[in-house]
């Protein structure tokens, strides 16, 4: 299995500009999740799902932050508007309800705001 | 979760056993332990987890105490390849509830 896929692998924005992070989870994983990681707040989960449906989206920052699922092989992670404040490297993992102690992370995007 | 703590660097030589202490004085009886590590700049990665007694994988070995409140995640020969981030994290094992709360962790540098 090639793992997690994670696209684009660095992005480079400006203020105020839409950003949309993409992932894709090992095939037969229902558990996907997101995480941010900065110097300042380490690694935070964000928000995940289990067979598509969002199940604890507390970590998500404010609503300038949006996840979706749309099937089994893809999700997304989207900032509208982008904040410099947002730069980070941003995670997304998976894993299965069997072996659920051991999640799988993809490589990460590494997000910058100017 | 049960809140962990762990120091925030080590060293060791390389070839020698690396052991790392992790404290989790409130941890419940239904919580497991597990470690994760994180080389620079990659994701993290799962190491091993346990309940009670100790466990051991190819990659590590967990020593739990009795009392279960603290535990050592043991690399028996250290490589310079394992120089990274050990995460010690607490949660119930239940097959509804997936969140995994990372805090600071250990920096382990292992010297040549």
């Amino acid at each position: 299995d090639a793992g997690v896929i994670q696209s684009p692998r660095h992005e480079v924005t400006e203020m105020g500009q839409e950003v949309t992070l993409r992932c894709k989870p090992i095939s037969g994983h229902d558990y996907l999740f997101w995480y941010r990681q900065t110097m300042m707040r380490g690694l935070e989960l964000l928000i995940y799902f289990n067979n598509n449906v969002p199940i604890d989206d507390s970590g998500m920052p404010e609503d300038r932050f949006s996840a979706k699922m749309p099937n089994a092989s893809f999700s997304t992670l989207k900032i509208q508007p982008s904040e410099p404040r947002d730069s980070a490297v941003y995670f997304c993992a998976s894993s299965s309800s069997d072996r659920n102690y051991e999640q799988y992370f993809g490589p990460g995007t590494r997000l910058t705001v100017t | 979760d049960a809140k962990t703590t762990q120091p925030p660097s080590m060293d060791c030589a390389e070839g020698r056993a690396a052991n790392l202490p992790c404290n989790h004085s409130t941890i419940s009886g239904n919580e497991y332990v597990y470690w994760y590590r994180q080389i620079h700049s990659q994701g993290p990665q799962y190491i091993i987890h346990g309940l009670k007694n100790n466990e051991t994988n190819e990659m590590a070995s967990l020593i739990i105490t009795e009392d279960r409140k603290s535990s050592t995640l043991i690399l028996p020969h250290a490589t310079l390849r394992d120089t990274a981030v050990y995460y010690c994290i607490v949660r119930m094992f239940s097959g509804g509830y997936q969140k995994v709360t990372f805090g600071t962790g250990t920096k382990l540098q292992v010297i040549p």
